[in-house]
């Protein structure tokens, strides 16, 4: 099984500045076939159902604010809130889809400052 | 507009059963990958099972092999998932899932609200 991580487990950005969050793979989750990562991004506020964000680590999910952005390759990836909104307060977690068993990462909590 | 409405969560006994539905509208429902996934209580998401367009392949986690089976009929537009033996710890909000534009690819472009399963004595 692919087992995903996530660091941190928390943080606190002031409005409009930047969140990074990483997201880690124990194996490669890049397909030597089409050149593309298996990895996606969710949100999650309180009381809602998750919202995919980014799928094949940096496409944007239509609908979805461009200050969002997702990055890395094969092992490693991130992803970016540039400028964070009040509205941006939630959990996020990335998943990998390059096999079966699909697994998330545990989740990373943002929060305002 | 896709919109994917859960019901048959509860609260049930340990040992019991339940099947949970979910009513899928706003999409070719046939045309995709259907899943559930699931988050226990101060837990991270958990993939249970997905079910493919055709539904002639299915796919299950481990912790739930044997004890559960995803199934979908593509005239009624819904997908179901039949839970057997059921412990404590399949205690969680369970969400229908459906797969993204890319098929046979399992992320997940949209989400039910989820139906609670309490297993408690």
């Amino acid at each position: 099984d692919i087992v995903m991580t996530q660091s941190p487990d928390s943080l606190a950005v002031s409005l409009g500045e930047r969140a990074t969050i990483n997201c880690k793979s124990s194996q490669s989750v890049l397909s030597t076939s089409n050149n593309k990562n298996y990895l996606a991004w969710y949100q999650q506020k309180p009381g809602q159902p998750p919202k995919l964000l980014i799928y094949w680590a940096s496409t944007r999910e239509s609908g979805v604010p461009d200050r969002f952005s997702g990055s890395g390759s094969g092992t490693d990836f991130t992803l970016t809130i540039s400028g964070l909104q009040a509205e941006d307060v939630a959990v996020y977690s990335c998943q990998q889809y390059y096999s079966t068993p699909l697994t998330f990462g545990p989740g990373t909590n943002v929060d305002v400052k | 507009e896709v919109q994917l409405l859960e019901s048959g969560g509860g609260l049930v006994q340990p040992g019991g059963s339940l099947r949970l539905s979910c009513a899928a509208s706003g999409f070719t429902f046939s045309s995709y990958a259907m899943s559930w996934v699931r988050r226990a209580p101060g837990k991270g998401l958990e993939w249970v099972s997905t079910n493919s367009a055709s539904g002639s392949s299915t796919y299950y986690a481990d912790s739930v092999k044997g004890r559960f089976t995803i199934s979908r009929d593509n005239s009624k537009n819904t997908l179901y998932l039949q839970m057997s033996s059921l412990r404590a710890e399949d205690t969680a909000l369970y969400y229908c899932t459906k797969e993204g534009v890319d098929p046979q690819v399992f992320y997940f472009d949209s989400w039910g609200q989820g139906t609670l399963v309490t297993v408690s004595s």
